[in-house]
């Protein structure tokens, strides 16, 4: 079955703090794919980054990056320089390949202080 | 990226009484979803709504208390039938959406309708 895991319910830093978010996930597909998604207190969920599982390179975009390794079944969420506006819950998820069915972690809570 | 919109925003509801949501993605898409998501916890799946066919119910959701439709390749709509303050919760609708075969599909979410069951 598969399984997403962010063990971090909450993380509290101060603006200008570097702040990484743990995700892990379980899963018996050899191809698949994960994301992250920002949910400001606005509600939406923001799409943020796709994954697929053949494809281990890192990926940065701006004050965002992404460490992806299947060695560990880990994709984590650094944010460089942390900025007021980064507050919000942040969800790892992971679909099946096609992408039918996405099931998502129970998000990480972020709060960044001024 | 696909851009949704649903109707209404928020609404705040009698016990006992329905309210239909509606979700209008600007273009045409193969499957949609619906998720709720209760205070402060993750989603959760209620339906995978194709065209054409009947929707999918996860378990734990009915189509008598969650009728869905799906006319066309744009718009689906989630109906919350016999409300209690149990079924409070953000309604989350998402679509499935790809801009070419080599860059795979990803799912993108409406604002989300904010319901309150008194």
């Amino acid at each position: 079955a598969q399984k997403v895991t962010q063990a971090q319910t909450e993380i509290s830093v101060v603006e200008k703090e570097d702040v990484t978010l743990d995700c892990v996930y379980e899963t018996r597909d050899t191809t698949y794919y994960l994301f992250w998604y920002k949910q400001p207190p606005s509600g939406e969920l923001v799409f943020l980054i796709r994954r697929n599982s053949f494809d281990e390179q890192n990926e940065i975009s701006g004050r965002y990056s992404w460490n992806f390794q299947k060695s560990t079944s880990s994709f984590n969420f650094t944010i460089t320089a942390s900025q007021v506006v980064d507050s919000a819950v942040y969800f790892c998820a992971l679909s099946e390949a096609g992408g039918f069915k996405t099931i998502f972690g129970a998000g990480t809570r972020l709060f960044v202080k001024a | 990226s696909a851009v949704i919109s649903q109707k209404p925003s928020r609404d705040i509801c009698q016990r006992g009484t329905s309210l239909t949501i509606q979700c209008q993605v600007d273009s045409q898409v193969t499957m949609m979803f619906w998720y709720r998501q209760q205070p402060g916890q993750s989603l959760t799946l209620i339906a995978t709504a194709n065209q054409g066919s009947e929707a999918t119910y996860e378990s734990g959701f009915v189509i008598d208390k969650f009728p869905i439709s799906r006319p066309n390749l744009t718009f689906s709509t989630l109906t919350v039938s016999n409300m209690s303050p149990e079924d409070s919760s953000i309604y989350l609708c998402s679509a499935l959406w790809s801009p070419g075969s080599l860059a795979g599909e990803t799912q993108y979410f409406g604002p989300g309708t904010r319901l309150l069951v008194l």
